[in-house]
């Protein structure tokens, strides 16, 4: 059973578009983290959201936790080729493991 | 600060041996975890150790096993590998948070 089922699981944009990518589970999360992979490396972290409803910006990057704390939305600004990666969403449903979302891959064109 | 390391990065193996990854985290950081990356299932957890003792398991064979020692660096290990254990596996350091620090991760391929 996927706990965090992420939306679109694969996009492919042009430069200067914006996107949203999607976190959704039926489950309760105190918290949720957003993370970007990069070929060949490991994940790393851009933000965690806490409290619900939250609202974080980083860069051209926009980050919301929804009000019931099931889900989380990850908006892009004017995409760069740079934001090309697998985006995970990740939270820890009431146990000490750390979930990972299905994933998206973001392929952006210059 | 320097970062998580892993060891090997790339590894091919064939079917019935057994393999041993290594992690080395992020000085000062006590808890290690170890992840399972394909592109069927995703990242899945397998376990995490803090002060040398596992706190979690996930769901995984026996086969998988881990293990870390005092200076907070952990080893993984897989027997009777099958094709099925080529993967990316992950190791993640952190303390005293939950934030996690990910490696670079070590590619096992089984022919």
């Amino acid at each position: 059973t996927q706990l965090l089922e992420q939306s679109p699981q694969f996009l492919s944009i042009q430069e200067g578009e914006n996107l949203t990518v999607y976190c959704n589970s039926s489950s309760v999360f105190s918290s949720l983290q957003w993370y970007r992979q990069e070929p060949g490396e490991g994940p790393v972290l851009l933000v965690t959201v806490v409290t619900g409803g939250e609202v974080k910006k980083l860069k051209r990057l926009t980050f919301q936790f929804g009000d019931a704390r099931k889900d989380s939305s990850l908006h892009i600004t004017a995409a760069q080729t740079g934001d090309t990666g697998l985006y995970l969403c990740a939270g820890t449903p009431g146990t000490d493991k750390l979930i990972f979302g299905t994933g998206t891959r973001l392929q952006v064109f210059p | 600060k320097a970062g998580v390391t892993q060891t090997p990065r790339y590894l091919i193996k064939t079917r019935g041996q057994q393999v041993t990854l290594s992690c080395s985290p992020i000085s000062g950081h006590r808890s290690v975890s170890w992840y399972q990356q394909t592109p069927g299932q995703g990242l899945q957890f397998l376990f995490e150790y803090f002060s040398e003792t596992q706190r979690n398991k996930g769901n995984f064979p026996g086969r998988f096993s881990g293990r870390q020692f005092s200076n907070s660096r952990s080893e993984m290990n897989v027997s009777t590998l099958e094709l099925g254990d080529s993967a990316l596996y992950l190791c993640a350091s952190s303390f005293p948070s939950e934030t996690q620090y990910f490696g670079p991760g070590t590619r096992l391929l089984v022919l």
